[in-house]
């Protein structure tokens, strides 16, 4: 079975750039979180999906992050403008929740993109 | 409100002496924890986790964990610590009840001495 997949692995772009990440979960895996993972520090959940819903984005930055889930697959998380806080590792994760709002089941991380800012 | 908190951010031991890595959490509902590994280069990776039935959780790669409720604790341990064992060790909180909002530790460096 493939695990989730991520990509770019590393971007580097200058700062005020757009940048987009992609993640493609696990197969029949309805749950999908973005995090943000800086330097030194444990990831930080970002966005979480049920399906095509986005049922907690209190933690995205709206005013330049945003991100999808069409048709409840996979995803694109992008930033525009970039800054220069925004170089930090993006990791996405997948899950197969049982319950509606749970987070009891095993999340699969996938390897993560590293952005660095200029 | 939820939290975590690894109480060390670096644990150094010796090849074949064992692993503390210590979480305290705090949860307005009966929480879910977990603990991940994350190998350098590479991704995050379950160990274990604890939802609601045995407080004594046993891992992969022999790590085990305690639920204690009355102390608010889920720290993490293996008898005899393996080279293979070094990375960094991420505790989880996951609260029950309603929506469940995840939370992660800063993590804590394992550093196994030969």
């Amino acid at each position: 079975e493939a695990g989730v997949v991520q990509s770019p692995r590393y971007k580097i772009i200058e700062k005020k750039q757009p940048v987009a990440f992609w993640c493609n979960p696990i197969s029949g895996h309805n749950t999908l979180y973005w995090y943000r993972q800086n330097l030194g520090q444990g990831p930080e959940l970002l966005i979480r999906y049920e399906n095509e819903e986005a049922v907690d984005d209190s933690q995205l930055p709206k005013d330049r992050f945003s991100a999808e889930r069409l048709k409840g697959v996979d995803s694109t998380l992008k930033i525009q403008p970039a800054e220069l806080g925004d170089s930090a590792v993006y990791l996405c994760a997948s899950s197969l929740e049982r319950q509606f709002f749970a987070s009891t089941d095993t999340q699969y991380f996938g390897p993560g993109t590293r952005l660095t800012v200029l | 409100a939820q939290s975590v908190t690894q109480l060390d951010s670096h644990v150094s031991v010796s090849e074949g002496t064992p692993v503390l890595l210590r979480c305290n959490y705090s949860s307005s509902y009966s929480p879910s924890l977990f603990w991940y590994v994350q190998h350098p280069n590479k991704g995050l990776q379950l160990l274990l986790k604890y939802t609601s039935a045995a407080t004594l959780v046993k891992g992969i790669n022999g790590f085990e964990a305690e639920f204690k409720k009355s102390e608010t604790s889920f720290h993490l341990t293996k008898p005899s610590a393996h080279m293979s064992d070094a990375a960094e060790y991420f505790c989880v909180v996951s609260g029950s009840g309603g929506y469940q909002k995840v939370t992660f530790g800063i993590g804590t460096k394992l550093q196994v001495i030969p």
